[in-house]
């Protein structure tokens, strides 16, 4: 079956770094998101990747290694509005998204 | 200002009803999806759309039915709800292409009594 794992719940401080990681095994694979959910909202879009590496993006950054089945997402100079649950989705050969129950992430002052 | 309009927002309705969740975009993207969301817990699909008059189902799809019959809407059916229907409903579109990220609308939270 196809399987996404991510750590129930994280706590940082603010001001410092966190790394979220999600390990995958799916059927194919074409493409590895994260994205960010505030309780009661909606999720939006943080990053994609499909080839192996770091990309950066302001305070945020995602990393892919398609032959370990693993990506991490990384917080930088936390700040309480960075309180969230970060969902990691990753498409399989068919396109379709799964996803994982996502990581909620508990800043602290 | 939204571009995906979800309503109603919340809606407590009692058991054996038939209830429609409205989904409207002004992106006027091809792709739009239903999703089912339990607190804490993964999103599933429910249903999804590729264009007009094509509609397929997902994981979740065999109590409810959706249309899509202009570009823009996309409405969820449930024909006779039930408690175990309680949960968030996510809209989503997708611009076209395989890989383009998902822009979700605020949700309709329902419970079901």
């Amino acid at each position: 079956g196809q399987n996404i794992d991510q750590p129930t719940e994280m706590t940082a401080t603010e001001g410092a770094i966190v790394q979220i990681n999600c390990t995958y095994q799916t059927s194919g694979f074409n493409g590895l998101f994260w994205y960010q959910q505030h309780a009661g909202e909606a999720p939006t879009f943080l990053s994609y990747n499909v080839l192996d590496g770091l990309e950066e993006k302001g305070r945020f950054s995602s990393f892919l290694s398609r032959s370990k089945g693993y990506s991490y997402l990384l917080l930088k100079e936390l700040q309480m509005k960075d309180s969230a649950s970060y969902l990691c989705a990753v498409l399989d050969s068919n396109y379709q998204l799964i996803w994982g129950a996502g990581t909620k992430l508990i800043i602290k002052p | 200002e939204a571009d995906i309009y979800q309503t109603p927002r919340y809606l407590v309705i009692g058991t054996g009803k038939k209830i429609t969740l409205e989904c409207s975009q002004t992106m006027g993207h091809d792709k739009m999806y239903w999703y089912q969301q339990d607190p804490g817990m993964e999103l599933h699909l429910i249903h999804y759309s590729y264009g007009v008059n094509s509609t397929e189902k997902g994981d979740l799809s065999s109590e409810s039915t959706v249309s899509r019959i202009r570009t823009e809407h996309f409405p969820l059916t449930l024909e006779s709800a039930r408690p175990s229907h309680t949960s968030q409903y996510l809209c989503a579109t997708q611009r076209a292409g395989d890989t383009g990220e998902l822009f979700f609308g605020e949700g309709s939270r329902l419970t079901v009594l």
